[in-house]
């Protein structure tokens, strides 16, 4: 069974820093492209981030750029989103998700962990 | 950047009666649109994806429809697990995905 568990959520004060990670079991990791998708409170779906299964390409949404840094350790099985120059606008539950057929639309998701950014 | 309105923000409708819900992309998004399901506390579930093609183990009362820039998700006869909030996704833009605001189907 595919199972994603992310961790790493909490409270952090504007303009610092959290790692994320997302653990996975299941099915091959490293075959896998993967995915950060975030959802404030109350409101709608954002993508935030992709890598490749390697880690060669990556891509990021735009309010997120420059601040955040996504990563994996095949090795480990496990997904990273490192953030840094945390805003308020950034608090969310954050999933990571990937699709077990296509590198488009996500089949499989974590359960999320709750970021929220305030002083 | 494609922008995804969905409509309408809320639909009341009563358990057995059909729903339909729409979705419009600012710009053709050809078939690739992805419809999701997400209940209370729980992480988004995909329905559809390719505008119509239903994913692994989803009842034959979930059907999408459309191309370009309009799309439907219609729920035949609605159950009573199937009161949620529903968000279609472009993928045509890929990697830069962009999800609609929600339709939240609620029991009339």
């Amino acid at each position: 069974e595919v199972q994603l568990v992310e961790s790493g959520g909490g409270l952090v004060q504007p303009g610092g820093s959290l790692r994320l990670s997302c653990a996975a079991s299941g099915f091959t990791f490293s075959s896998y492209e993967m995915n950060w998708v975030r959802q404030a409170p109350g409101k709608g779906l954002e993508w935030v981030s992709y890598i490749s299964s390697s880690g060669s390409t990556i891509y990021y949404a735009d309010s997120v750029k420059g601040r955040f840094t996504i990563s994996r350790d095949n090795a480990k099985n496990s997904l990273y989103l490192q953030m840094n120059s945390l805003r308020a606008e950034d608090t969310a539950v954050y999933y990571c998700a990937f699709g077990g057929w296509s590198t488009y639309y996500f089949d499989y998701w974590g359960q999320g962990t709750l970021v929220t950014v305030s002083s | 950047e494609i922008v995804m309105t969905q409509s309408p923000a809320t639909l009341s409708v009563s358990p057995g009666e059909r729903a339909t819900l729409s979705c419009r992309a600012s710009q053709s998004v050809s078939s690739n649109l992805a419809w999701y399901q997400q209940k209370p506390g729980q992480a988004p579930r995909l329905l559809i994806y390719g505008a119509s093609t239903r994913a692994t183990g989803i009842p034959a009362r979930f059907s999408g429809s459309g191309s370009g820039t309009e799309f439907t998700l219609t729920i035949s006869s609605l159950q009573s697990e199937d009161f949620a909030v529903y968000y279609c996704q472009q993928y045509n833009n890929w990697p830069l995905v962009a999800f609609g605001q929600g339709t939240k189907v609620e029991i009339k």
